[in-house]
């Protein structure tokens, strides 16, 4: 009973560098969705994909690029980190975009810092 | 503007008490849902309870329970009987059917729960 599963769950990068989160969902839900949390914030998107072979910015997608490699999974690349980009990045699913009665499902989280 | 606002930055409560948790929001979109969620110190995000805008009565979830006045644009989280497992930030939510959010959870800020023994 696995959910949302995302990897890693820590990461520290050198400013410059690359990465790619994963995420993998088990509950054939169509629309996926990626977060950061950073303190006091709340959580804020960065992309979403609201059915397999569509992807939207959110919120803040500013260095960020997003795949939506089938319907189970959803990654997100950072192709140059920078110091700003450390959060928490949680990633989450529901079963449609449209309806506003779904709630979404969350991974536990991939803790980021960017030296 | 805000769109959710939780004016309690840090709470305390007393084992077995009841608490309430306040959250307030702002949209125009007739169709709406809003959510709570809870992240205990390990960091998940855990889904605890949904209430519609066209739900007549509010929602439970066990010990969980929405006291949702519409016209106030309020939807404040009651949990009853304590315990020292709900020491966690709790945060509310809304989606909007058809508002500039499409479709998305807007996030509030959270609120810091802590039991006391």
């Amino acid at each position: 009973n696995a959910g949302v599963t995302q990897t890693p769950k820590f990461q520290v990068l050198k400013t410059g560098q690359s990465m790619t989160l994963q995420c993998a969902q088990d509950m054939n839900h169509n629309s996926m969705y990626w977060y950061r949390q950073d303190p006091g914030m709340g959580l804020r998107l960065i992309y979403y994909s609201a059915s397999e072979g569509t992807t939207d910015k959110g919120e803040v997608p500013n260095g960020y690029n997003v795949s939506r490699l089938n319907k189970r999974e959803f990654s997100l690349r950072l192709e140059s980190a920078a110091p700003s980009q450390t959060s928490v990045y949680f990633c989450a699913s529901s079963e449609v975009f449209l309806g506003f009665s779904q709630p979404q499902h969350f991974g536990d989280g991939t803790r980021l810092s960017i030296l | 503007a805000q769109k959710i606002t939780q004016t309690q930055p840090g709470m305390f409560v007393q084992e077995k008490e009841a608490v309430t948790l306040d959250c307030t929001y702002d949209t125009s979109d007739p169709s709406y849902g809003l959510f709570w969620y809870k992240q205990p110190s390990s960091g998940e995000m855990i889904f605890l309870i949904y209430q519609g805008s066209y739900d007549q009565q509010n929602a439970t979830e066990g010990r969980y329970s929405l006291n949702f006045q519409k016209a106030r644009k309020s939807a404040n989280l009651v949990i009853s009987a304590s315990q020292l497992g709900d020491s966690a930030m709790y945060f509310c939510a809304m989606r909007e059917a058809y508002g500039g959010s499409q479709g998305n959870l807007i996030f509030g800020k959270g609120t810091k729960l802590s039991v006391k023994p």
